[in-house]
């Protein structure tokens, strides 16, 4: 069964501090991976996906099919950063929808 | 001007009470959601309907259900309610069943007292 992992419920760091955000997932189709992000006070929103490659916000994710993981990472956390962090699988094809991880709290501290 | 409304923002009501959540969306996405986040953060798919059909009903107990009066609309009606139904509902949309860019509402944290 499809399934995302995200080990880490809060990881604290200090501004300028690299960070690394885990997320493992298991499925047995073609994986379709997602980061979302949800601010204090705000709504869940998509932050980066695995195809486009890009880098939002300084963050960037790259799939490894081989450990089955989709990492979030950023060089220099800024406490703007400080939200939820969630791993999220398009699993199910056309008809498909969206799990998610059980998320990271990241706290960027001054 | 906002993409995906949801009413209340907070809901507190009593066990065995029934009570409705709206959500509406101006996107004219095809298909609509409503997610569940526990008191841990975790966030769970509950039903998704597309073009008025439900497409996926996960293991939900059958006292919620999902009424969408239009394309726009997907209200969540929950009967006799529970104190482990004390939850975050969010709504949200996407343009076709299966887009992994999702809109997601504000959120409606219900109590169960």
């Amino acid at each position: 069964a499809q399934r995302v992992t995200q080990p880490e419920k809060l990881l604290s760091v200090f501004k300028g501090a690299p960070v690394e955000l885990k997320c493992n997932y298991s499925y047995s189709g073609s994986p379709e991976l997602f980061w979302y992000v949800q601010y204090s006070r705000q709504r869940l929103q998509l932050l980066l996906r695995h195809i486009s490659r890009e880098s939002i916000k300084g963050f960037t994710a790259d799939l490894n099919k081989g450990e089955t993981s989709f990492h979030l990472k950023k060089p220099f956390a800024q406490e703007e950063d400080s939200a939820m962090y969630y791993c999220a699988l398009l699993y199910g094809g056309s008809q498909g929808n969206l799990i998610f991880g059980k998320g990271t709290k990241l706290s960027v501290k001054p | 001007d906002t993409a995906v409304s949801q009413t209340p923002k907070y809901l507190v009501t009593q066990m065995g009470n029934d009570k409705s959540i709206k959500c509406e969306q101006n996107l004219g996405h095809d298909t609509m959601y409503w997610y569940k986040q526990d008191s841990k953060k975790f966030l769970k798919i509950m039903f998704s309907y597309n073009n008025k059909e439900l497409i996926i009903n996960e293991t939900v107990p059958n006292r919620f259900s999902p009424k969408s009066p239009d394309k726009a609309h997907l209200n969540l009606h929950i009967n006799s309610l529970e104190l482990g139904d004390s939850a975050v509902y969010f709504c949200a949309s996407s343009q076709v069943q299966g887009r992994w860019e999702q809109y997601f509402g504000p959120g409606t944290r219900l109590t169960v007292t």
